[in-house]
C-alpha cells in the first residue's frame, strides 16, 4: 500500500515551539505531499517534496526525505494557534498511482496553546 | 475564482432516501475525486475521474454512483442511503501536478 502513515497521532505543544511529525511509507515513491486540515475543514496542500530531493522550505515549514528509510518529517518552527490542525502525508507513486490518487493516513492532529 | 466547491454543506437524509452531492471547481481541471473522511479512518477514495465523461471506481466505490457530464462537475449519487453512509464527503481536484485542491467538504447524517 502507498499509504502514508502519521507519527504521533497527536502532538501538544506551546506556542512558540517547534512541532515535528513524522511519516513512514512502504514503496518507492515519486514525491510525498503534506497537507493540513483544520477543524470541518477541507485539506490544504502545503508543501511537496520530490524523490531526487532531501530537504525543502516554505515559510515555516521544513519538510525533509529520505528514501533509504522511507520515511519524511514535516517540521513547524515558532508554532502559533492558528497552526492547531491534523496535518496528513501522502506519497505518491511513480506512475502517478492510477491517475493521480492519494492516499492518506489517520494524521497528526497537532494542538498548539496559546 | 473559487475554486473547488461543493453542494449543500450539510444534509440529513433518512434510510433508503436519494440525494446527490455537487463538486464544482473553475480551475478547469481534468482530473476529479470524491473522498470520504470518518473518524479514525483517514480519507478513502470513492469515486474519480480523469477527464469528461469520464469515471472510475476508488477504494469503496459500493452504495455510490458518480457523473461527469461537464468537466467543472462531478456529481455524487446515493441511490439509497444507508447509516454506514454517514461521513463528510470531500471533492478534489488537480491537473497535471501532483496537488490536489479539495473542497470544504459535505457532511451527511443518515438516521
Amino acid at each position: 500500500s502507498q499509504q502514508g502513515e502519521e507519527d504521533p497521532q497527536a502532538l501538544s505543544i506551546q506556542e512558540g515551539e517547534n512541532a515535528t511529525m513524522n511519516c513512514s511509507y512502504k514503496t518507492s515513491i515519486n514525491n510525498l505531499q503534506w497537507y493540513r486540515q483544520n477543524s470541518g475543514r477541507g485539506l490544504v496542500h502545503l508543501i511537496l517534496i520530490r524523490s531526487n530531493e532531501r530537504e525543502k522550505h516554505s515559510g515555516r515549514l521544513r519538510v525533509t526525505l529520505d528514501t533509504s528509510k522511507k520515511s519524511s518529517s514535516l517540521l513547524i518552527t515558532a508554532s502559533r494557534a492558528a497552526d492547531t490542525a491534523s496535518y496528513f502525508c501522502a506519497p505518491v507513486i511513480p506512475g502517478g498511482t492510477s491517475y493521480g490518487k492519494l492516499t492518506f493516513g489517520q494524521g497528526t492532529i497537532l494542538t498548539v496553546h496559546p | 475564482n473559487a475554486g473547488v466547491t461543493q453542494t449543500p454543506k450539510f444534509r440529513v437524509l433518512k434510510t433508503g432516501q436519494s440525494m446527490t452531492l455537487l463538486c464544482a471547481q473553475d480551475m478547469n481541471h481534468e482530473y476529479m475525486y470524491w473522498y470520504r473522511q470518518d473518524p479514525g479512518m483517514g480519507l478513502r477514495l470513492i469515486h474519480y475521474s480523469v477527464g469528461e465523461g469520464t469515471t472510475a471506481k476508488g477504494e469503496v466505490p459500493d452504495g455510490y454512483n458518480v457523473s461527469r457530464l461537464k468537466k467543472q462537475n462531478f456529481l455524487l449519487g446515493l441511490e439509497s442511503a444507508a447509516p454506514s453512509q454517514t461521513s463528510v464527503y470531500f471533492c478534489a481536484s488537480r491537473q497535471d501536478a501532483d496537488t490536489q485542491y479539495f473542497g470544504p467538504g459535505t457532511r451527511l447524517t443518515v438516521l
